[in-house]
């Protein structure tokens, strides 16, 4: 059973676009949502992250809104540039529980932003 | 350079002959970790370790091993390899636990003929 569930799993947009990615979540457990973005051959890196106490949380171009009710977040990328093009993982784990320790991650988007 | 290492970068083997892929972290992090990363299924983790002999399972530990002897050090072991553990291993690291900013090593591809 998927944790989370990311899409669309590909994304084109014109340099310049906003490209929005989307990821939903069942357990409510789950209290902290990273998103982390990763360049052909490297290893993923930490891009933003947002805690359920808040609904949007913006770092310079990039925004993560935050729906709790809805179990649902997204990933904005305002004014996107080539240099953006990237998979982005959406994931998500918990302080606590059974499930200390774990992180989930979504499938992954791959984006491709045209100059 | 605070970092992740992870060796060897790129492995061919064949089935049923035993493997280790290290993974050392400089960071003095309590927390580490190891993924898989296939098309399509994105990153899946394997096993964790939230400090110095303490580890546990992640979403597909079969086929693996790990131990956590030292801090610094995160081995993955494949006692066994099968071909359907073809795939992109990364391992990570972090301050306390997976809520805080993880740092990725550079990957490991490991291609089981």
């Amino acid at each position: 059973q998927q944790q989370v569930k990311q899409s669309p799993q590909s994304l084109i947009v014109q340099k310049g676009g906003i490209p929005i990615i989307n990821c939903a979540y069942e357990n409510t457990a789950f209290d902290y949502f990273p998103w982390y973005q990763q360049f052909p051959g490297k290893g993923p890196a930490l891009l933003i992250a947002i805690r359920p106490d808040v609904s949007e949380k913006k770092e310079g171009r990039f925004t993560i809104s935050f729906n709790k009710s809805a179990k649902q977040f997204s990933l904005h990328i305002m004014d996107s540039q080539p240099g953006d093009s990237a998979t982005y993982f959406c994931a998500a784990c918990s302080y606590r529980g059974s499930t200390l320790g774990r992180l989930y991650f979504g499938r992954g988007t791959q984006l491709t932003v045209w100059p | 350079e605070a970092q992740v290492t992870q060796n060897p970068r790129y492995l061919i083997t064949v089935t049923g002959k035993k493997l280790t892929v290290t993974c050392s972290q400089n960071m003095n992090h309590e927390y580490m970790s190891w993924y898989r990363q296939d098309p399509g299924l994105g990153l899946r983790q394997i096993y964790y370790s939230m400090n110095v002999e303490v580890t546990d399972k992640g979403d597909v530990p079969e086929g693996y091993k790990v131990s956590r002897k030292e801090k610094r050090n995160f081995p993955l072991i494949l006692e066994s390899p099968s071909p359907n553990q073809t795939s992109l291993y990364f391992c990570a690291s972090s301050v306390g636990g997976p809520y805080n900013e993880q740092f990725f090593g550079p990957g490991t591809r490991l291609t089981v003929l």
